[in-house]
């Protein structure tokens, strides 16, 4: 079955500069990646998603690239702001399948 | 539109007992999922349904049974409660139209088994 690994499991960064989160999958078939935001006590929510017939989308300050041949996706915040700290988890997802969660990494965001 | 919604969103329970949580969603999704939040481990799939009358089992199903009468509802059961299930417990839905579609998270129930 699938299995995703996430890295790093906390980062810390200075207000205004970059973070990104990587993660793996193993299985191939896998064609649908889905980030999620979670802020202390609150709900996943989907920040962005990435379908695997493209290699990069943009959505304001967040991205995600994906490389298929290597296996793995990044998450890549510019510009970070406090309100940016949260729980973040990736996901795999094969149409038909179930999604499989990363284990999540806790980004702080210091003023 | 209210989503995905859950209730209790909190209870505390003794070793033995029984409860049912109850997840509603108002966006007339096909798919509907359980799973436990635990520090460190993400979130883990204890049961799905693809559809109403259907269920499956998921990763960590143990001790837990689950029911989707109607379209909307998706009820999880703990038959007899124990320490480790102890957790917070998330449903999510989602569409599917022939292409992968994201999850809708509800906001949880924390639960205590004392």
């Amino acid at each position: 079955g699938e299995n995703v690994e996430q890295h790093p499991s906390t980062l810390s960064v200075q207000e205004g500069d970059s973070a990104v989160i990587k993660c793996t999958y193993s299985d191939s078939a896998s064609n649908y990646f889905p980030w999620y935001k979670q802020e202390l006590g609150k709900r996943p929510q989907l920040i962005i998603d990435i379908r695997s017939n493209v290699g990069e989308k943009k959505d304001q300050r967040i991205a995600v690239t994906l490389n298929k041949t290597a296996k793995h996706f990044s998450l890549h915040i510019t510009e970070t702001q406090p309100e940016d700290s949260a729980v973040y988890f990736c996901a795999a997802h094969n149409y038909g399948q179930n999604f499989v969660f990363g284990p999540g990494t806790r980004l702080s965001v210091l003023p | 539109n209210a989503g995905v919604t859950q209730t209790p969103k909190f209870r505390v329970l003794k070793t033995g007992q029984s409860m049912t949580l109850l997840c509603a969603q108002d966006m007339n999704h096909e798919y509907m999922y359980w799973y436990r939040q635990d520090p460190g481990m993400g979130l883990r799939l204890i049961h799905y349904s693809v559809g109403e009358g259907t269920t499956a089992k998921g990763e960590v199903p143990d001790g837990y049974n689950v029911s989707r009468l109607k379209k909307q509802n998706f009820l999880l059961g703990l038959e007899s409660a124990a320490p480790s299930q102890t957790s917070v417990y998330f449903c999510a839905s989602s569409y599917m139209d022939g292409s992968n579609q994201p999850q809708h998270f509800g906001d949880g129930t924390r639960l205590s088994i004392l």
